[in-house]
């Protein structure tokens, strides 16, 4: 089955600098890559995806990039503020099980962003 | 994104009781709900995946009989806790699928359950 490995576990920014949390996966098949961001007490919020037809996509400050050759994904956050601080979690579905299959998470990075 | 609500936000119990908690998408259809459960400082452990109208399909090693799941319409899934013990508590989390939709999963915002 899938397994998901994330890298660092817990990450230390001042704020405006960049952070970058990376994953990789094992299943070759795993065609979707959300990342989620959770703050304390509260569910995880989808903040961006990638799928496996597309190299690099962005939304304002975030970005996720995806090389399927090496099977490894990755999150960056620029110009970093203090409300950046949360738990950010990786996740990519496998190739089997239809849309809705399950996700295989990471374990999670804590970011923390000092004013 | 599409909205999940979850009830009660907490709950805390006697062991031995029994815990129901709802799931509902409020803005859309989901076919398919995942319940998670996660520990303190841990990632997220998948528990089941229902379908509506149909049984949930469980994970390894969680039992079907303690934790019930039933997804009786496309707007809600319920997870109850039959006989609880203290070494149930934890952050339950649901997540739904929209129909028709390529992979996005929504979460709510999870339920604190607590058993003394």
């Amino acid at each position: 089955g899938e397994n998901v490995e994330q890298h660092p576990s817990t990450l230390s920014v001042q704020e405006g600098d960049s952070a970058v949390i990376k994953c990789t996966y094992s299943d070759s098949a795993s065609n979707y890559f959300p990342w989620y961001k959770q703050e304390l007490g509260k569910g995880p919020q989808l903040i961006i995806d990638i799928r496996s037809n597309v190299g690099e996509k962005k939304d304002q400050r975030i970005a996720v990039t995806l090389n399927k050759t090496a099977k490894h994904f990755s999150l960056h956050i620029t110009e970093t503020q203090p409300e950046d601080s949360a738990v950010y979690f990786c996740a990519a579905r496998g190739g089997h099980g239809g849309s809705q299959g399950n996700l295989i998470f990471g374990k999670g990075t804590k970011l923390s962003v000092k004013p | 994104g599409a909205v999940v609500s979850q009830h009660p936000s907490r709950v805390i119990c006697k062991s031995g009781t029994s815990v129901k908690i709802e799931c509902r998408s409020l803005d859309f259809q989901a076919t398919t709900m995942f319940w998670y459960r996660q520990f303190p400082k841990k990632s997220l452990m998948l528990m089941a995946t229902s379908n509506e109208g149909s049984k949930a399909t469980y994970e390894q090693g969680v039992e079907k009989d303690k934790f019930l799941i039933n997804h009786a319409s496309l707007t809600l899934s319920t997870l109850t806790v039959t006989s609880a013990h203290p070494e149930d508590s934890s952050f339950y989390i649901c997540s739904g699928g929209a129909a028709g939709s390529y992979n996005e999963q929504f979460f709510g915002p999870g339920t604190r359950l607590t058993v003394l």
